[in-house]
């Protein structure tokens, strides 16, 4: 079953606001990558954390993964319209394989 | 940059019949995964590959069968259609070493619709 819960599953933005995902585990992670997905298109590769506590910034996004390496967060300020898509996270577990969550589909009103 | 090409991006197809998805990158990853997607679930990992002619059962192998004869190639194949295989397929590719250090290159994806 899907071991990276995210949350939540849709976010309707109005334009200039900030929102945040989450991103939960049930087991420590190794790593997390976040994706983007536009409407129509096929994910896009954001970033990797790899450390415990880590921030990163992309201008006005930022990513977290948490102190004991079991969530992580993507926050974005002052939502623009190009935020419109679907974001992923997918965790690194003890094993190879890549879960992914269940995505969140942002959506922003003008 | 990497290209992953699926080479359809469309297919309409009748219950009971063979299916094959084609995936092609040609920046000699190792690594190819197919996934797919639906909404609600995200993306739920197939079958993957990380050499030629091995391959390994992802979380949902259950109905389809893959094929890796050359490296730049990963075939997905679904050898009795059914209409709950409905999705969207998608493949990607990875460079080898040390697994999930490296990040996924998707391909456009295969809009599979079975009748």
């Amino acid at each position: 079953g899907q071991q990276v819960m995210q949350i939540p599953q849709y976010q309707h933005v109005q334009e200039g606001e900030d929102f945040t995902t989450y991103c939960n585990s049930s087991t420590t992670l190794s790593n997390i990558q976040w994706y983007k997905q536009r409407p129509g298109g096929h994910p896009v590769f954001l970033i990797q954390l790899v450390k415990s506590g880590e921030v990163k910034k992309q201008k006005r996004l930022t990513f977290q993964f948490g102190e004991a390496k079991k969530n992580s967060s993507l926050h974005i300020t002052a939502t623009q319209t190009t935020d419109v898509g679907t974001y992923f996270c997918a965790g690194l577990p003890n094993d190879y394989k890549l879960s992914f969550g269940a995505g969140t589909t942002v959506t922003v009103r003008a | 940059d990497v290209k992953v090409t699926q080479s359809s991006r469309y297919l309409v197809k009748r219950t009971g019949e063979k299916v094959f998805l084609e995936c092609v990158q040609d920046m000699d990853h190792e690594n190819m995964f197919w996934y797919r997607q639906d909404p609600g679930l995200g993306l739920r990992l197939i079958y993957f590959s990380y050499d030629v002619k091995m391959k390994e059962k992802g979380d949902i192998p259950e109905g389809y069968s893959v094929s890796r004869e050359k490296k730049e190639r990963f075939s997905l194949i679904l050898e009795s259609a059914s209409t709950n295989q409905t999705s969207m397929y998608l493949c990607a590719s990875r460079e080898g070493g040390a697994f999930g250090a490296n990040v996924l290159t998707f391909g456009a994806g295969s809009r599979l619709t079975v009748l």
